[in-house]
């Protein structure tokens, strides 16, 4: 079956670094994303992994290890302004079929002061 | 660059009518594709459309429907509507369908 799974909640402090893992089962892979929704918004785009590795873009880095079907969302120097929902997602196609993108629940993260 | 623009923004609308929500990509890019977003189900995909033709479904049923036009402005419809329906209607326009994709506003539609 297809099935992305993520944490449902985390808390962190401003100015600190979270870890945001998604592990992933799908018929086939052609690609990972991160989102970012704030409450009442549209999803933003925050990265795009199609290779095993890091991609680093700023505050936010992410990776990607396909023989284990496993990504994470770094989040570094957090501001109050990244609480949200952080929403991981796999296409789910084979190269240049396009493809449907699959959703985990999201992860609701807290930033305290 | 204009990013992906969806209209209306808001709509309200009764059991049994129908509604078509429009979605206009980003310049250049030719794959469009559909989302239906509850607190319950998260983020569904309804369907993909890529140069005029229907590439991708999800497993919604036939009342759901659409279609892109050939300056790849795509329109979703939905017919004989339920409460169920009422949700955000998120449209993501990509390059080729399988490069990055970025979503609309979202169209979000309460049916009554």
């Amino acid at each position: 079956g297809q099935n992305i799974d993520q944490p449902t909640e985390m808390t962190a402090t401003e100015g600190a670094i979270v870890q945001i893992n998604c592990t992933y089962q799908t018929s086939g892979f052609n690609g990972l994303f991160w989102y970012q929704q704030h409450a009442g918004e549209a999803p933003t785009f925050l990265s795009y992994n199609v290779l095993d590795g890091l991609e680093e873009k700023g505050r936010f880095s992410s990776f990607l290890s396909r023989s284990k079907g496993y990504s994470y969302l770094l989040l570094k120097e957090l501001q109050m302004k990244d609480s949200a929902s952080y929403l991981c997602a796999v296409r789910d196609s084979v190269a240049n079929q396009g493809g449907k993108l699959i959703f985990g629940q999201g992860t609701e993260l807290s930033v305290k002061p | 660059k204009a990013g992906v623009t969806q209209t209306p923004r808001y709509l309200i609308k009764t059991r049994g009518q129908q509604v078509t929500l429009s979605c206009s990509p980003i310049s250049g890019h030719r794959s469009v594709s559909w989302y239906q977003q509850t607190p319950g189900q998260g983020l569904q995909f309804l369907f993909e459309y890529f140069s005029e033709t229907q590439r991708n479904k999800g497993n919604f049923p036939g009342r759901f429907s659409g279609r892109q036009f050939s300056n790849s402005r795509s329109e979703m419809n939905v017919s004989t509507l339920e409460l169920g329906d009422s949700a955000l209607y998120l449209c993501a326009s990509s390059l080729r369908g399988n490069t990055e994709a970025f979503f609309g506003q979202g169209t979000r539609l309460t049916v009554v």
